[in-house]
């Protein structure tokens, strides 16, 4: 079993949707947890890092971590065409620069259409 | 424009030949790290340097090394070249406070 899980989709929404991505963890130790967006043959690009449990907003996006579930998410409102992409859950035991590394997901092929 | 920079963006070699990556982090970033993304195993961490010293190592294979150097730019070495080592490879810097990573545009390596 992958220590982090996150369905491939692909997932297809109308533009103007809100949007729900998911993973699920196995690791306790996770405490870090991100989301990256990476377009086709781009490099990942960081959207939202929160640490521990909550919420956390940020424009059309809201991060929330429920750590008694060892479940994440991320919300997207009034998605756009230029919101298709590739959605990247991430997650780290250690804050980075010390020793660390990032664990993800396979990532959620998002498709938002017209 | 994550200020990450990979050189070169594409490279074609053959079975059992060695190449360099290339990777400079962001201004004032410490840290570099090394990510390979293949289509069947996702993104997976290969190695991370702190300020010159190898601080943390993931299933990184004995083929390949890495190097950090004191202008902090970083160095992936792959040598022994299979067909299964075609991948995007990618670095990702990070600073202080501590937090986020952010990633390069990658080198995308096809060995035939």
């Amino acid at each position: 079993q992958k220590e982090v899980e996150q369905d491939p989709g692909p997932l297809s929404v109308p533009e103007g949707a809100i949007v729900s991505l998911n993973c699920t963890y196995s690791n306790s130790a996770f405490q870090y947890f991100m989301w990256y967006r990476q377009y086709s043959r781009k490099g990942p690009e960081l959207l939202m890092y929160t640490y521990s449990s909550g919420n956390k907003e940020d424009g059309r996006f809201t991060a929330q971590v429920d750590k008694s579930s060892k479940y994440i998410s991320l919300f997207i409102r009034d998605s756009q065409p230029s919101d298709s992409a590739t959605y990247l859950c991430a997650m780290s035991a250690h804050p980075t620069g010390t020793a660390s590394k990032l664990t993800f997901g396979t990532g959620t092929r998002l498709q938002v259409t017209l | 424009d994550s200020g990450v920079t990979q050189t070169p963006k594409h490279l074609i070699t053959a079975t059992g030949q060695r190449v360099t990556l290339r990777c400079s982090p962001r201004s004032g970033d410490l840290s570099v790290y090394w990510y390979q993304q293949s289509l069947d195993q996702g993104l997976q961490f290969l190695i991370q340097y702190y300020n010159g010293e190898e601080r943390a190592k993931g299933n990184i294979l004995e083929r390949f090394s890495a190097q950090q150097f004191p202008d902090l730019h970083s160095e992936l070495n792959l040598s022994s070249l299979e067909l299964g080592d075609s991948a995007l490879y990618f670095c990702a810097s990070s600073g202080t406070p501590p937090g986020e990573q952010y990633f390069g545009p990658g080198t995308r390596l096809t060995v035939t």
